[in-house]
């Protein structure tokens, strides 16, 4: 099925770990983004992707860095991973912004 | 004060009642989206406005610009629409960003 795909559902790291969640889309958009979902914040943008070959900074993005692989693949990656990074992960596409998005199932992370 | 409030946080309700979810934003946007989030589930974008009015089955979505307001009802409420709600907007300044309302959960009693 068409759409955005993340991976992994869930994680568990140890404080200091490393790890990269990968997201995929087959809709050839041109703009990706990955966000946090946290209790009581709202979707939080980390970074984005406006098209392949350019990332930004978006409200938080200390800890993370992330990678446009191609048009269809857009990964973060948590390099030492922090208690304060638990969260859920969702990974989004879209032509534009003014255009609707597309997210994915969304992914689980806790650090301990 | 967050750029997008919305009320209620919380609805309960019986099923078949007309519901009314409403979304308010300070700044100036390019469009506003209503997302619905299902318990441990992923997000789907319901709607994206820039005016006026958009239908799809039970679900109305209503945008005046000039009040900064957006409304989403549901009309013949399930079971079913359970789920959170989430306002969001496209700045037009600082293009690529949405910004989120806080969500709210809805729940129908059957």
């Amino acid at each position: 099925n068409a759409g955005v795909t993340q991976t992994p559902k869930f994680q568990v790291l140890k404080t200091g770990q490393s790890m990269t969640l990968q997201c995929a889309q087959d809709m050839n958009h041109n703009s990706m983004y990955w966000y946090r979902q946290d209790p009581g914040m709202g979707l939080r943008l980390i970074y984005y992707s406006a098209s392949e070959g350019t990332t930004d900074k978006g409200e938080v993005p200390n800890g993370y860095n992330v990678s446009r692989l191609n048009k269809r693949e857009f990964s973060l990656r948590l390099e030492s991973a922090a208690p304060s990074q638990t969260s859920v992960y969702f990974c989004a596409s879209s032509v534009s912004v003014r255009m609707g998005y597309t997210f994915g199932s969304g992914t689980r992370l806790t650090v301990v | 004060k967050n750029e997008v409030e919305q009320s209620p946080q919380n609805l309960t309700a019986q099923e078949g009642e007309f519901i009314t979810i409403n979304c308010s934003y300070s700044v100036g946007i390019s469009a506003l989206h209503w997302l619905q989030q299902h318990p441990g589930g992923g997000i789907v974008s319901l709607f994206m406005l820039s005016s006026g009015k958009k239908k799809h089955g039970r679900l109305i979505a209503t945008i005046n610009i000039q009040e900064k307001h957006s409304s989403l009802h549901i009309t013949a409420s399930h079971p079913r629409d359970s789920a959170v709600y989430i306002c969001a907007v496209g700045l037009i300044q600082g293009a690529q960003k949405l910004v989120f309302g806080q969500g709210t959960r809805l729940t129908i009693n059957p």
